[in-house]
């Protein structure tokens, strides 16, 4: 079955503790991205990536890293996080740039304390 | 930059039609998606449409007119699994972003 899966989907942390959510998918993608999504303010993508070893910045990347080794995998790492990144996260990935659908993940629901 | 704005909340009744807007001001224009996400759920997609017009799938339906840069969703003969967000989105042009979202229409189907 072709999908996104992430891991884990629910996290409550503290303050400071380095965490990393995973995104791994089946479809050959070579587009992937991180969004975030807090009440009131919609999707807001964190970082993207067109290919293996290539990302770059979305609109919210202050506080998070994310690294593509591998066209299938795309981790994202919390260094130190804070309780403002409490919030529902999504991985996504799509075919192509221009005019493909993008595949979500189910979501991690982190809490940090 | 990209400014999308659609309606917070809408209302119908089931078996009804309703009609969800959405307006944006963008740098570039690549494309509109429609995305529907219930509750707790990843969003999935509904269409997409480049070109302006109609583009008809079942009894959903998404409009486009890249002049007035807007667009809208019809929903037809209303369900009562029809109740959830719908996000609207624009690909831009000129950056890998690819996709920036509005803050989504929250619909609910009544009995």
């Amino acid at each position: 079955e072709a999908q996104v899966t992430q891991n884990p989907r629910y996290l409550i942390t503290v303050t400071g503790k380095k965490l990393t959510v995973t995104c791994s998918q089946n479809m050959n993608h070579e587009y992937m991205s991180w969004y975030r999504q807090d009440p009131g303010l919609g999707l807001r993508q964190i970082y993207y990536s067109m290919n293996v070893e290539v990302t770059d910045k979305g609109d919210v990347p202050e506080g998070y890293k994310v690294s593509r080794k591998e066209k299938r995998n795309f981790p994202l790492i919390l260094e130190s996080p804070s309780p403002n990144q409490t919030s529902l996260y999504f991985c996504a990935s799509s075919l192509r740039r221009v005019g493909y659908e993008q595949f979500f993940g189910p979501g991690t629901r982190l809490t940090v304390l | 930059g990209q400014n999308i704005d659609q309606p917070t909340e809408m209302t119908a009744t089931e078996g009804a039609i309703v009609q969800i807007n959405c307006t944006y001001q963008t740098s570039g224009f690549n494309g509109l998606f429609w995305y529907q996400q219930h509750a707790g759920e990843a969003p999935t997609f509904l269409s997409y449409n480049v070109l302006d017009g109609l583009e008809e799938k079942g009894r959903f339906s998404s409009f486009l007119s890249r002049s007035k840069g807007y667009s809208y969703l019809l929903l037809k003969e209303l369900q009562m699994k029809d109740s959830a967000s719908y996000l609207c989105a624009v690909k831009g042009t000129g950056s890998a972003r690819q996709l920036t979202f509005g803050s989504g229409t929250q619909l609910t189907v009544l009995p």
